[in-house]
């Protein structure tokens, strides 16, 4: 079975800052990689998605995550940190084993101090 | 086009009773998936839809089922609730398949007493 590791429940960023939100995967092939926001009482928007066309995949807000495969990872970064950044980061990984249905890791909240 | 979405947003029910949630794809989407969010268990998926029939199902008791119409709007129900049943319900419309993008609705929160 598929499993998506989000290091940290929680991180904490002074505006201006580097974002770096980790994610790891489990899978021995490239499967498809997604990067959800949820803001507080609303549902998940997708902020990227990898499908192999390129390792480094630009998402919305300025966000862009890179797939490497030798460490099965997909950090998300943002290199400036902004008050509307704070919300609910969900890492997500399909297709391996033959399963599309996506499996999501438990989500890393992220703080942005003034 | 309009988004997803979802009725009721809230809802308050208590041990026993059963309880219908409703979903609204996109405009021409034909899968519509559900999830159940906890902070204990996080997003956990519970079914899918395609084309009026369930596609995949997750790891629940058969006390939640779904069923989707013939203009893809999706209703899920949950039977004999328990307090366990307590989350945040959240559709998800994609043209297809699933590996395809999904948009989510705003989910319903639910409350069992």
């Amino acid at each position: 079975a598929q499993s998506v590791t989000q290091l940290g429940s929680h991180v904490s960023v002074s505006e201006g800052a580097l974002v770096l939100l980790r994610c790891n995967y489990s899978s021995s092939v490239p499967p498809y990689l997604f990067w959800y926001v949820q803001y507080p009482n609303q549902g998940l928007q997708l902020l990227l998605k990898y499908t192999s066309a390129a390792t480094l995949v630009k998402g919305i807000n300025g966000f862009e995550a890179e797939f490497k495969k030798s460490e099965t990872s997909f950090h998300l970064t943002k290199p400036s940190a902004h008050m509307s950044d704070a919300a609910e980061y969900f890492c997500a990984v399909s297709g391996t084993g033959g399963s599309y249905i996506p499996t999501f890791g438990r989500g890393t909240s992220l703080i942005v101090h003034p | 086009k309009a988004g997803v979405t979802q009725t009721p947003r809230y809802l308050i029910k208590t041990r026993g009773q059963q309880v219908t949630l409703s979903c609204s794809p996109i405009s021409g989407h034909r899968s519509v998936s559900w999830y159940q969010q906890t902070p204990g268990q996080g997003l956990q998926f519970l079914f899918e839809y395609f084309s009026e029939t369930q596609r995949n199902k997750g790891n629940f008791p058969g006390r939640f089922s779904g069923r989707q119409f013939s203009n893809s709007r999706s209703e899920m129900n949950v039977s004999t609730l328990e307090l366990g049943d307590s989350a945040l319900y959240l559709c998800a419309s994609s043209f297809r398949q699933t590996q395809e993008t999904q948009y989510f609705g705003p989910g319903t929160r639910l409350l069992v007493l």
